[in-house]
């Protein structure tokens, strides 16, 4: 069984479009994050959620909205689309709040913006 | 200083080498840190955490300097699996419980 799953697993839209990525997890884990890796290869944190609750919030444009329906689930949903958000986007989640836990990561989603 | 650095490398070893990487950080009261490796196109791994002075797995060695502030790790009888890139993780020093990634030391272990 897949520990922190994402999908889609690719993602081609073209700019303007609006689209949604969404990630499970069944560790049991209270804590879930959304990361961006760029072109670059930078692994930047984004949003961070504990038990549904916002707790990261980072400065990303307010065109990406998170949402934590449960503390199983993070799902990210992007409008207007443009062309520097191309990246892969990584949902990961970890046993407690804190920089104590190790985190363990989704197999992420590629966002190509054309 | 910046948060977190590391060599970007590559590292380019034959099978058998040992290698090491360093990674410096500037969080002193940092009290965890991780080793993670990423293959191309895949998804950050745990590799190994270190809470005190250092940590051993088989044939990795994580060691921990906290006066000079950096991590190494060390890989022993390296493999061609062990072809990736590894990342250095630390708290971030502004607080809020976050770790920052390091860009990555790239290994490259040839026959």
């Amino acid at each position: 069984d897949t520990a922190v799953s994402q999908t889609p697993k690719y993602l081609v839209t073209q700019m303007g479009n609006d689209k949604s990525i969404k990630c499970e997890q069944n560790l049991g884990h209270d804590t879930m994050y959304w990361y961006k890796q760029d072109s670059k290869k930078f692994l930047k944190i984004m949003f961070s959620y504990n038990n549904k609750e916002l707790i990261i919030n980072e400065t990303v444009p307010n065109r990406f909205s998170p949402k934590s329906p449960d503390k199983a689930h993070l799902n990210l949903h992007i409008n207007s689309l443009e062309l520097g958000d191309s990246a892969v986007y990584f949902c990961a989640s970890s046993q407690g709040q804190g920089d104590l836990y190790e985190q363990y990561f989704g197999p992420g989603t590629r966002l190509t913006v054309t | 200083r910046k948060e977190v650095e590391q060599d970007p490398g590559p590292f380019n070893v034959p099978e058998g080498a040992t290698v090491a990487f360093n990674c410096t950080y500037s969080n002193s009261a940092s009290q965890s840190f991780f080793w993670y490796r990423q293959d191309c196109r895949k998804e950050p791994k745990l590799l190994m955490s270190v809470y005190s002075s250092g940590n051993e797995d088989g044939r990795f060695t994580a060691q921990l300097n906290r006066a000079s502030q950096y991590i190494s790790l060390l890989i022993r009888d390296s493999k061609l699996s062990d072809s990736a890139t590894y990342l250095c993780v630390v708290p971030y020093s502004g607080g809020y419980n976050k770790l920052i990634f390091g860009a990555g030391t790239r290994l490259a272990v040839h026959p």
